[in-house]
């Protein structure tokens, strides 16, 4: 099936490390969300996303639609151990159904 | 709010056997998801309903596959004459409806075929 392609793969970082990802598609959409997944559970949403160039913050966590609509970008700052996980963007683009990225797995050294 | 409910967590079963899931959603979330995700690999999109209407269904959805929403509460997934490549994350999601509201997932059931 279609994945979105998410950079990067995956990282190692420091604790208080600042985390940049992004998620690009070939097609437009009009919602992009985030997700955190950790091991054995389902994905949890973090930041919803619905216009092009919008900002949006949650705690550590700030995402932004990209004024293309063909890509978005995470970032976390000040990381934590527990920030440790797979993270997913999803976009939406004409039907309600949601094309997932291939995520980026996160590593905290403490 | 009691969240997204997926029952079993875990089904482990011969080649050939048939198996079903099942999804409780978020109390009067309209649309109801499924997804597959494979190790290492971002959900896939299976089928999607709203109300008990199921809306779209993907390729990945073949034959050996059918999914149910007979009140447009509850979800049922079914595969048929299970195969090695079934074994898989089955996860399950819901949203209001009203534009592009974000899904919220299920645990997942974690399907495993000896």
């Amino acid at each position: 099936g279609q994945q979105l392609n998410q950079s990067p793969q995956s990282m190692f970082i420091q604790e208080g490390e600042d985390v940049s990802m992004n998620c690009t598609s070939s097609s437009i959409f009009n919602t992009w969300l985030w997700y955190k997944q950790d091991p054995g559970e389902g994905p949890v949403l973090l930041i919803a996303l619905y216009k092009a160039g919008e900002l949006t913050s949650n705690g550590r966590l700030t995402a932004q639609f990209g004024i293309t609509r063909k890509d978005s970008f995470l970032n976390i700052s000040a990381s934590i151990p527990s920030d440790v996980g797979i993270y997913f963007c999803a976009g939406q683009g004409g039907t309600y159904k949601y094309i997932f990225g291939t995520g980026t797995r996160l590593k905290v050294l403490a | 709010d009691t969240g997204v409910s997926q029952d079993p967590r875990h089904k482990i079963t011969k080649r050939g056997q048939n198996v079903t899931f099942r999804c409780d959603p978020i109390s009067e979330h309209n649309r109801l998801y499924w997804y597959r995700q494979t190790l290492g690999q971002g959900p896939e999109f299976l089928t999607y309903f709203q109300n008990e209407a199921q809306l779209e269904k993907s390729r990945l959805l073949s034959d050996r596959f059918s999914a149910e929403r007979p009140k447009g509460s509850f979800s049922t997934l079914e595969i048929q004459r299970t195969e090695q490549g079934d074994s898989a994350m089955y996860l399950c999601a819901s949203s209001p409806t009203g534009g592009a509201e974000p899904q919220h997932f299920g645990d997942g059931t974690r399907l495993s075929i000896l």
